[in-house]
């Protein structure tokens, strides 16, 4: 099993629509959550770091369920810039810097 | 966000050659640095982990000869893969963090490495 499993995808949706992307993740000492956004050739940043309380950034929210080992990202009136690969990341467990990276979800916004 | 470069961002070479990969935090003292590659398609793989002034440690199937890794400040790190083979055609990228309490990581832009 990997450490980080996502639906590689692609998701294609048109302009406006609501998309939900899902990671699971195997080590239960893991302490830290991100979502990063990848684009073409381009290296990944940080769109959000994820908490237990759920957290929102405009048209971003991210969930963590820690007892399922879960998480999600909700992108809500998507764009057509909003169109890349998006990388679920979590860290190593406690004591550790280290990412784990998901091999990311590929979204396309159509106009 | 901290700003990490990385130099240089694209580079072509015969196979056999050396060639080194720069990685500098340019607004922050980088405790810990990340080297890591990425094949088409795929996810970023981790390479090593390089703390300042003492020795990378490297990842499983990562061999360290092939790889060298110098972090001899606290805003540079070097990466040089050494006898470059078609096989280590990749982007590389790096990443820092300032360590303590903060643990993102800031990424650079990555280099493209092409060897014929």
């Amino acid at each position: 099993r990997k450490e980080v499993e996502q639906d590689p995808g692609p998701f294609n949706v048109p302009e406006g629509a609501t998309v939900a992307f899902n990671c699971t993740y195997s080590n239960s000492a893991s302490q830290s959550f991100f979502w990063y956004r990848q684009d073409c050739r381009k290296e990944p940043k940080l769109l959000m770091s994820v908490y237990s309380s759920g957290n929102e950034d405009g048209r971003f929210t991210a969930q963590l369920n820690r007892a399922s080992q879960y998480i999600s990202l909700l992108i809500r009136d998507s764009k057509l810039s909003d169109s890349a690969t998006y990388l679920c990341v979590v860290n190593g467990g406690s004591g550790t810097y280290k990412y784990i990276f998901g091999t990311g979800t590929r979204l396309k916004v159509l106009a | 966000g901290a700003v990490v470069s990385q130099h240089p961002s694209r580079v072509i070479c015969k196979s056999g050659t050396s060639v080194k990969i720069e990685c500098r935090s340019l607004d922050f003292q980088a405790t810990t640095m990340f080297w890591y590659r990425q094949f088409p398609k795929q996810s970023l793989m981790l390479m090593a982990t390089s703390n300042e002034g003492s020795k990378a440690t490297y990842e499983q199937g990562v061999e360290k000869d092939k790889f060298l890794i110098n972090h001899a400040s606290l805003t540079l790190s070097t990466l040089t893969v050494t006898s470059a083979h078609p096989e280590d055609s990749s982007f590389y990228i790096c990443s820092a963090t300032s360590g303590g309490a903060v643990e993102t990581q800031y990424f650079g832009p990555g280099t493209r490495l092409l060897v014929l």
